[in-house]
């Protein structure tokens, strides 16, 4: 089992561009959360995914959206990309009817906008 | 607002001295309180929480509500507890899942 797997790793943006990046997760889990840290902070929730639809949100503008498959992989959609959202993307996976609170986490997509 | 406070960036000890990691939090629900762990080079995971009371890597963590303090501890410190720790506040929601609210992280560096 690879875990959770996020792909890019990394990738440059100028601003107002639009960027898609994607998650698949941990074998056997069925939700997935979206985290964006910024350098130097811990991360930050933007939102989780079950049976394909946003089960939760965080403070984030709508230009964050969203998209879950049928075989559990993610999606995280950004538009109109600001240099403040030059972060690292995390992606975690989890199972919802075991709700132990452990989140596995993917290693991220470094996003910078120029 | 649900806040997790980590006053510590950096924490520098001695192998074999006593670690203590800070975490403050605030909610006024019923918290649900995680100790999440960086080693260089590899993924975020979870170390403890609160609710199983375990010990994991001779670290312990106690949820002290009146305090709202969730410190993470450890006796006697080894080199390969050299990481980045995460103090993170869940329990929105009716479950502890997805939505965690995290500290900035303490760096702890165990020197030999």
């Amino acid at each position: 089992d690879a875990g959770v797997t996020q792909s890019p790793t990394h990738l440059i943006k100028t601003r107002g561009q639009q960027v898609t990046l994607r998650c698949s997760p941990k074998s056997g889990h069925d939700t997935v959360s979206w985290y964006q840290q910024a350098l130097g902070q811990g991360p930050q929730f933007i939102f989780q995914y079950y049976e394909e639809e946003e089960r939760q949100r965080g403070n984030f503008p709508d230009r964050f959206s969203g998209h879950q498959f049928p075989n559990y992989s993610s999606e995280l959609n950004v538009n109109a990309l600001l240099l403040g959202d030059s972060a690292l993307y995390l992606c975690a996976s989890s199972l919802l009817t075991r709700d132990t609170g452990e989140l596995f986490f993917g290693e991220g997509s470094r996003l910078t906008v120029l | 607002a649900q806040r997790v406070t980590q006053p510590e960036k950096l924490l520098s000890v001695f192998k074999g001295a006593p670690v203590e990691l800070k975490c403050n939090y605030s909610y006024s629900g019923s918290p649900e309180l995680f100790w999440y762990v960086q080693y260089s080079r590899q993924r975020l995971q979870l170390l403890l929480r609160h609710i199983s009371r375990e010990s994991i890597k001779g670290f312990t963590a106690d949820l002290n509500k009146g305090e709202t303090s969730f410190h993470l501890k450890k006796p006697f410190a080894q080199e390969e507890d050299s990481a980045m720790y995460y103090c993170a506040l869940g329990g929105f929601y009716g479950g502890s899942q997805g939505n965690l609210i995290f500290g900035k992280g303490t760096k702890l560096s165990v020197k030999p």
